[in-house]
C-alpha cells in the first residue's frame, strides 16, 4: 500500500477555502486516492475519490496533478461543522480474489480546526 | 432505519465479563468490517467478512471473536478483555470486499475496567 503523508493539523477561519495536501510518492498505477472525514466519537465518512485531474462533488474538490504523487482536498467556504480529522488513503479500488485483500489503511490524518 | 447501526453505543465491562457488540447494515452490502480505534492511534482493521465468510483476520487476539450470521449482521464477541482493549470499535460495510467506499457505523465506546 502506498504510504501517505499529510499535515498533522490545520486551522482556518469560517468562510475560507481550505486545501489539505497529501503526498503519496510511491502511488501505483492502479491506485486511487480517497478521502474520508471523521468527527469525534464517530465513524469515518467517505468524502471523495479520484484517479487523476480534478473531481468535484457537492462536498469537496480533489485535485490530482499529472504525476499523481500528491493530491489536494479542497473544502470551499468552511464552517464550524467542518472541524474534523481528514484522512487521505491510497490503494487499488478494484476488489480481487486470492490471498490478501485491499483494505483501507488510515494514517493519523489532518485535524482541521475551523475558528469563528 | 438506514445506514450502519451499532449497539450498544457505550459499554463498560470488567475483565472477566463476556459481552457482544452488534452491527447491522441496511445498505444491501456484501462485505462487513470491524475496526478498532484507540486514543491517538490510527484506525486498525480487525476483521473482514465477505458474503458471510471471514476473509481477513489481522492478528487479532482470540479474546475477540467475530460472527457474521448473514450479510446484514455482524457481531464481535468479547471475553476476558484487558484494559488496553478499551477503544472505539467501528463497524463498516461496503458493496463488495475491497471497495474503496466504506460506510461506517457510529461505533461502540468500550471501556474495560
Amino acid at each position: 500500500l502506498a504510504k501517505t503523508t499529510q499535515p498533522i493539523s490545520m486551522d482556518s477561519y469560517e468562510g475560507q477555502e481550505v486545501n489539505i495536501t497529501c503526498s503519496h510518492n510511491n502511488i501505483a498505477t492502479n491506485d486511487y486516492i480517497t478521502w474520508y472525514q471523521q468527527f469525534p466519537s464517530q465513524g469515518p465518512r467517505f468524502i471523495i475519490q479520484g484517479y487523476k485531474t480534478k473531481v468535484t462533488n457537492e462536498v469537496a474538490s480533489l485535485f490530482i496533478p499529472a504525476d499523481r504523487k500528491s493530491s489536494t482536498l479542497s473544502l470551499p467556504r468552511v464552517s464550524l461543522s467542518d472541524t474534523a480529522v481528514y484522512y487521505c488513503l491510497v490503494g487499488a479500488s478494484v476488489p480481487y480474489s486470492g490471498a490478501g485483500s485491499y483494505q483501507l489503511t488510515f494514517g493519523k490524518g489532518t485535524k482541521l480546526s475551523v475558528i469563528p | 432505519e438506514t445506514g450502519v447501526t451499532q449497539t450498544p453505543r457505550h459499554l463498560v465491562m470488567g475483565m472477566t465479563n463476556k459481552k457482544s457488540l452488534k452491527c447491522e447494515q441496511h445498505l444491501g452490502h456484501n462485505a462487513m468490517y470491524w475496526y478498532k480505534q484507540s486514543a491517538k492511534k490510527p484506525l486498525e482493521l480487525m476483521f473482514v467478512y465477505s458474503l458471510e465468510e471471514r476473509v481477513e483476520n489481522n492478528s487479532v487476539p482470540s479474546r475477540f471473536s467475530p460472527e457474521c450470521p448473514n450479510s446484514s449482521h455482524l457481531f464481535l464477541h468479547l471475553h476476558t478483555l484487558q484494559p488496553e482493549d478499551s477503544a472505539l470499535y467501528l463497524c463498516a460495510s461496503s458493496h463488495t470486499r475491497g471497495h474503496y467506499e466504506q460506510y461506517f457505523g457510529p461505533g461502540t465506546r468500550l471501556t474495560v475496567t
